[in-house]
């Protein structure tokens, strides 16, 4: 039972131009939602998180949307830059309970 | 200076043998995990302590055991490794709130022979 799913296994963008990675969720108990990135032979690291209270949140060129209504969230990366390639996850929380991710979705930017 | 330290990185065993991951971080964190990337790339919680107390523990099979001496340290034992548990284990901790994120290890490759 996947709850949280990234639906595109991999995009491909060239540099300069606006990464659109895209998570879908089935759980309505989820209140947060985070983005890690994750490169070859490391571990996860946070990117950026948005609260279920709010649409948008935006941290330099990486920004979350959120729509509840639609179980749906984006991340935008603005400009893409070659060592924004790594493999992004989508993860949500239920009440600071457990993190659960979705599969994973590899970016690749083109130079 | 790690925040999160995983040994051993890689681990190639035979099937039957029983097998040590050790972790270790240095955030003050009060709660850590373990999760496990499988073939499919999903990266699924298998169990967390928070300050040395078991909170989560999934579904998974009795011949997983987690340990944790101190707030700092959470390792996992594998009895009667199968092929099946070949995958990539990372831990993780946290300070407890989703909004703060986890922080990772770097991930030990289990393969199992």
């Amino acid at each position: 039972d996947q709850q949280v799913k990234q639906n595109s296994p991999s995009l491909s963008v060239q540099e300069g131009r606006i990464s659109i990675l895209n998570c879908d969720y089935t759980n309505s108990m989820f209140d947060y939602f985070l983005w890690y990135k994750k490169y070859p032979a490391e571990g996860p690291t946070f990117l950026i998180s948005i609260s279920s209270i709010k649409d948008k949140n935006e941290d330099g060129r990486f920004t979350v949307f959120l729509n509840k209504s639609a179980k749906h969230l984006s991340l935008h990366i603005v400009p893409s830059q070659p060592g924004d390639s790594a493999v992004y996850f989508c993860a949500a929380s239920p009440y600071g309970n457990k993190l659960v991710f979705g599969a994973g979705t590899i970016l690749r930017v083109k130079s | 200076d790690t925040a999160v330290s995983q040994t051993p990185k890689y681990l190639v065993t035979q099937m039957g043998n029983d097998k040590s991951i050790k972790c270790e971080q240095n955030l003050g964190h009060d709660t850590m995990y373990w999760y496990k990337q499988d073939s499919k790339k999903f990266l699924k919680i298998m169990f967390s302590y928070n300050n040395k107390e078991l909170i989560i523990n999934e579904t998974v099979p009795n011949r997983f055991s987690p340990k944790s001496p101190d707030k700092a340290h959470l390792n996992l034992h594998i009895n009667s490794l199968e092929l099946g548990d070949s995958a990539v284990y990372f831990c993780a901790s946290s300070g407890g709130r989703s909004d703060y994120g986890y922080t990772f290890g770097s991930g030990t490759r289990l393969t199992v022979v």
